[in-house]
Parts: structure tokens; sequence; C-alpha cells
């Protein structure tokens, strides 16, 4: 147990529908990163946050959004929801921000978009 | 961007035995190098990292050999038993403008038939 919470733990939802995906990092830990992880693309990094604010963007579509709110939890927002968006969506977070920074992985939450 | 190739894409041992999976990096700016280790339905687990200015780290029956003239890096899992079957990845990170940028590779399937 990497000690990050993810909720849901699946989503099926609709194309064109909008879905929320929760997170809540390790304890301590102030950097939250989300990852996309499809058959096709691999594991590719979205977005990540440290202390509520931005600090690094990916691979994240506009139709997507994320945000870390004061309790250092984090929301990934997916919008005009495609096929194509059907994926895992894992979060991870570290102490801070830096590049040598470990980061762990929550339990993930599949998404099927039909 | 920084690109990082994996090989192989699967790979099957005998208990027992050695398994060798490979990275290259193409920035040689990078200075992070973990590998995770993903078994069915969880998300990814870090199993061994190593820095930039780290040639070789060994933890039990697992190592990482870094050559950053080559711009490559290794794992090697020795004596290999059967609940070492997962999807591997390795990563490389590094702090550019002081953002953080993360790219993963394409995974190895390890199979250890007992």
């Amino acid at each position: 147990d990497s000690g990050v919470t993810q909720t849901p733990k699946h989503l099926i939802t609709a194309t064109g529908q909008r879905v929320t995906l929760r997170c809540s990092p390790r304890s301590g830990d102030l950097s939250v990163y989300w990852y996309q992880q499809s058959l096709d693309q691999g594991l590719q990094f979205l977005i990540q946050y440290y202390n509520g604010e931005e600090r690094a963007k990916g691979n994240i579509l506009e139709r997507f959004s994320a945000q870390q709110f004061p309790d250092l939890h984090s929301e990934l927002n997916l919008s005009s929801l495609e096929l194509g968006d059907s994926a895992l969506y894992f979060c991870a977070s570290s102490l801070v921000w830096t590049s040598t920074d470990t980061q762990y992985f929550g339990p993930g939450t599949r998404l099927t978009v039909l | 961007g920084e690109n990082v190739e994996q090989h192989p894409s699967t790979l099957s041992v005998q208990e027992g035995d050695s398994a060798v999976i490979k990275c290259t990096y193409s920035d040689s700016a990078s200075n992070y190098f973990p590998w995770y280790k993903q078994e069915l339905g969880k998300g990814p687990q870090l199993i061994i990292d190593i820095r930039s200015n780290v040639g070789e780290k060994k933890d039990q029956r697992i190592a990482v050999t870094l050559n950053k003239t080559a711009k490559h890096f290794s794992l090697h899992i020795t004596e290999t038993q059967p609940e070492d079957s997962a999807v591997y990845f390795c990563a490389a990170r590094l702090n550019s403008g002081g953002y953080q940028k993360v790219t993963f590779g394409t995974g190895t399937k390890l199979q250890v038939i007992p």
C-alpha cells in the first residue's frame, strides 16, 4: 500500500459526459501528479501540482483540467469524453517537486467511456 | 523532448535465472531514473532508482546500472521468482526551467516460469 488513495476505482460513462477523479496524497506529501495509462499510449504524464499550484504540464488535453485543494487532495476533471479517453488514470504523490523526488502511485481509476 | 526507449517488450525466464531490461534516453539533462513494477490491476510501484551521480545501485536481488555517456540504464533481477512476474517500466526525469518532466518507457512484461 503506497498511502495514495484514489476514488472511484471504476467509472463507466458515456461519450460527451464529464467525470471527476479524486486523489488523496500520502500524508506529508505536497506534490500530486496525474498520469494516463492506455494500451496504445503507455504511461503518459498529464499534470503536476505542488502545494496547490500547477507545477508542470505534460500531455494533458484542453478538455481535461485538474486542481489541488488546500487540504492537498486533487481532482482531475475530464469533460466532453470520447471513446479514446478510456484508460487507467493514476495519481502519484511526492514530498516536494524536484526531479529526484520519489513518486508513490495510487491504485488507479479505470475509466470506460461507452 | 525526452525520449525513452525500453527493451525488450516481453521477457520470459526460468525461475532462478537472471533478467535484464534496458532503457536508453535522449536528453542528457535527465538526472533521475526510477524503475517501477506494475502488477495486474495495481498502480506502478517504485522498486529501485538511481541518480545521475551514481553508476550502480543494488537492493537485494535488484540492481540498476547507469551509463551517462551512452545515455542508457539497465535493471538487473537475479534469482528470479514467480512473484517477479509483472510489467516493469523505466523512466527518466529532469528539471527544466523549474518544471519537472518525466518520460516513461513503454514497459517490459516479465514472465518467470516456475
